[in-house]
């Protein structure tokens, strides 16, 4: 069974605009990771932040974890076409890692 | 070039044939793992291992069988036994267990 339900389940945005999607989870973690998954191909590791960790940043990727809400945010600044790919929130806690069913972007230029 | 390669891409199989897939990676990764994903869903962990000639049973194990003789090798094995095996197959490895994870390219098995 799925933890992380991402929200929203597909976004389409123009380029250089900024895209949010969350993540919620029911269970308490040790940490939470997104990912990237070009179609057909494999997934793509962006940011882990740790259970006490509230932010964390990489290039134009930013990432909050909100553990009394159990929700994740993942914004990505100055959107390209690019970026155009479907993003997945993992939890894992107590060797358990679950996926949810990704946010999928597009970004048209 | 360090990675995690998989083969074959594309799998064909006939109903009440096992099948093997190949997962292999030179990036000196301890922990390994397979998932399963479906069309329009996340991934769904069926086993990983994290040390040599030992592992777990993920979430959805039932008619997977895996191996890990090797660091660099863990092959899974799709039996009769699964119920509905087509899907896409991702392996991954990390260092240490449960962080970054690197993942494959995937392998799309099909039962004919």
């Amino acid at each position: 069974s799925q933890q992380g339900e991402e929200d929203p389940q597909a976004l389409s945005i123009q380029e250089g605009e900024n895209a949010t999607m969350n993540c919620s989870y029911k269970t308490s973690i040790n940490n939470l990771q997104w990912y990237r998954q070009n179609s057909g191909r494999g997934l793509v590791h962006l940011i882990l932040i740790r259970s006490n960790e509230r932010e964390k940043h990489s290039g134009r990727l930013r990432v909050t974890l909100d553990t009394s809400k159990k929700s994740s945010s993942l914004l990505i600044t100055a959107s390209r076409a690019a970026d155009t790919a479907s993003y997945f929130c993992a939890t894992y806690n107590n060797n358990d890692m679950r996926f949810g069913a990704g946010t999928r972007l597009t970004v048209k230029p | 070039d360090g990675g995690i390669t998989q083969s074959p891409k594309y799998l064909f199989r006939k109903e009440g044939q096992n099948v093997t897939l190949s997962c292999e990676q030179n990036l000196n990764h301890d922990a390994m793992y397979w998932y399963r994903q479906d069309p329009g869903q996340g991934l769904r962990l069926i086993y990983y291992s994290q040390i040599v000639n030992d592992f777990q049973k993920g979430d959805i194990a039932e008619g997977y069988s895996v191996s890990r003789e090797k660091k660099e090798s863990f092959p899974l094995t799709v039996t009769s036994a699964q119920k509905n095996p087509t899907a896409f197959y991702l392996c991954a490895s990390s260092r240490p267990s449960w962080n970054e994870q690197f993942f494959g390219p995937g392998t799309r098995l099909t039962v004919l």
